[in-house]
This record gives C-alpha cells, sequence and structure tokens, in this order.
C-alpha cells in the first residue's frame, strides 16, 4: 500500500513564525506535491518536485518556499507565517507514467493566529 | 490556461438511484483523467483513472470519456449515503510531461436517504 504522511495533522502558529511542514512518501515516487486547500478555491498548487534538489513553482508560489534533500520527503516552509495562510495543506506523490496515480497525505490544517 | 470545470453542486441524488458527475476540460491534448473523492476534513482518494474513449466500470461506478467533446464524467450506481463527498475531477493535460494534473474544484454529492 502506497503511504503518504505528512508531520502534523493540526498546527497553531503565530504571525511571524516560521513553519515547517513535513511529508514523506514509502513508494519511490520521483513526483511530489503541496498543495492547499480552501472552501470553494479547491486544490491549488504551491509547488512541486520532480527529482531530488529539483522544484519548480506551482500556482501560489508566494510566501512558501520547498526543500528536496532525499527522494522521499518534500518539506513546505512557510518563512513568515501570515494569517492569510490558515488553510489546509496537503501533500501528494506521484509516479512517472501518464496513467500514474497521485496520492495524497492526510493533511495538516494550519491555523495562524 | 489548462482549466477544469465542475459544476460546484450541491447535486442531491435520492439514495438508490444514479448520481452523474460532469467534467470538462480546455486541453485537447490531455492524455489521462481521474476521479478523486473527497470527505470533509479528509484528503482525496483515488476511485477511478480512464484514458481511452468510452466506458470503464468498477464495482457500482462507471466512468465516461469522450475526447472529441472534451468531457468526462462519472456515474454511481445504487448511491448510497456514503458517497455523500465530494468529487475531484482530475486531468493530466501534457502530452510529454507525466509529472503534474490539473485539478477542478469538486461537486459536492449529496445522496438523500
Amino acid at each position: 500500500d502506497v503511504k503518504v504522511t505528512q508531520s502534523s495533522r493540526y498546527l497553531v502558529k503565530r504571525t511571524g513564525e516560521k513553519v515547517f511542514l513535513e511529508c514523506v512518501q514509502d513508494m519511490d515516487h520521483e513526483n511530489m506535491f503541496w498543495y492547499r486547500q480552501d472552501p470553494g478555491l479547491g486544490l491549488r498548487l504551491i509547488y512541486f518536485s520532480y527529482d531530488v534538489k529539483m522544484k519548480e513553482k506551482g500556482d501560489i508560489p508566494e510566501g512558501y518556499s520547498v526543500s528536496r534533500e532525499k527522494k522521499e520527503r518534500f518539506s513546505l516552509i512557510l518563512e513568515s507565517a501570515s494569517t492569510n495562510q490558515t488553510s489546509m495543506y496537503l501533500c501528494a506523490s506521484r509516479g512517472g507514467g501518464l496513467t500514474e496515480t497521485q496520492y495524497f497525505g492526510p493533511g495538516t490544517r494550519l491555523l495562524v493566529l | 490556461q489548462k482549466e477544469v470545470e465542475q459544476n460546484s453542486g450541491p447535486l442531491s441524488v435520492p439514495e438508490g438511484a444514479i448520481a452523474s458527475l460532469n467534467c470538462t476540460y480546455s486541453d485537447r491534448g490531455s492524455q489521462s483523467f481521474f476521479w478523486y473523492r473527497q470527505y470533509s476534513g479528509k484528503s482525496p482518494e483515488l476511485i477511478m483513472f480512464i484514458y481511452s474513449n468510452g466506458d470503464k466500470e468498477d464495482g457500482r461506478f462507471t466512468a465516461q470519456l469522450n475526447k472529441a467533446s472534451q468531457y468526462v464524467s462519472l456515474l454511481i450506481r445504487d448511491s448510497q449515503p456514503s458517497d455523500s463527498a465530494t468529487y475531484l475531477c482530475a486531468v493530466n493535460p501534457y502530452m510529454n510531461r507525466d509529472d503534474k494534473i490539473i485539478f477542478g474544484k469538486g461537486t459536492r454529492l449529496h445522496i438523500l436517504p
């Protein structure tokens, strides 16, 4: 069974704090993704990575950075958290191949006060 | 801008009836298509994928693809209250890349007991 795990299910942080969200997958997938999901806005891609140390900006990268030092781990960093970054954050991984499925982690619900 | 469009709903269907969910996509060269189910507060989980024109059946679920008309649909037969969820359509629009798929915003389905 494919497993994508995220470091926290719920997180409360203060404005201005640096926040690390970590994601680990156990399927040797090349591709990993970070999304945020807000009511009415659907899934929005923040960053994705198609290989170790490689990253590409998604649709809403402002205020975020990422790190992929090992194939199985993809970290999302909020350099200085703001209240408008309160959201559900979802990590996903996907293997190569046009019909490969994208698997999601359980999500982290982040509240920035 | 590659887009995937879904009616946001809610779509209300009586228990035991057929629920029909539709999705259109903008990129004619799209290769593969996915349906995810997402329960409230949970992460999306894959129900089906399809990449050839026609129907694909899996239990109570049937995915239908019409590339000429650029739409994909999901039929749920004998709808159950447990089918109440948001259904996300996802499309791989890239001819030569397999790393990123585009998600619709989802259709909320409510099965009436």
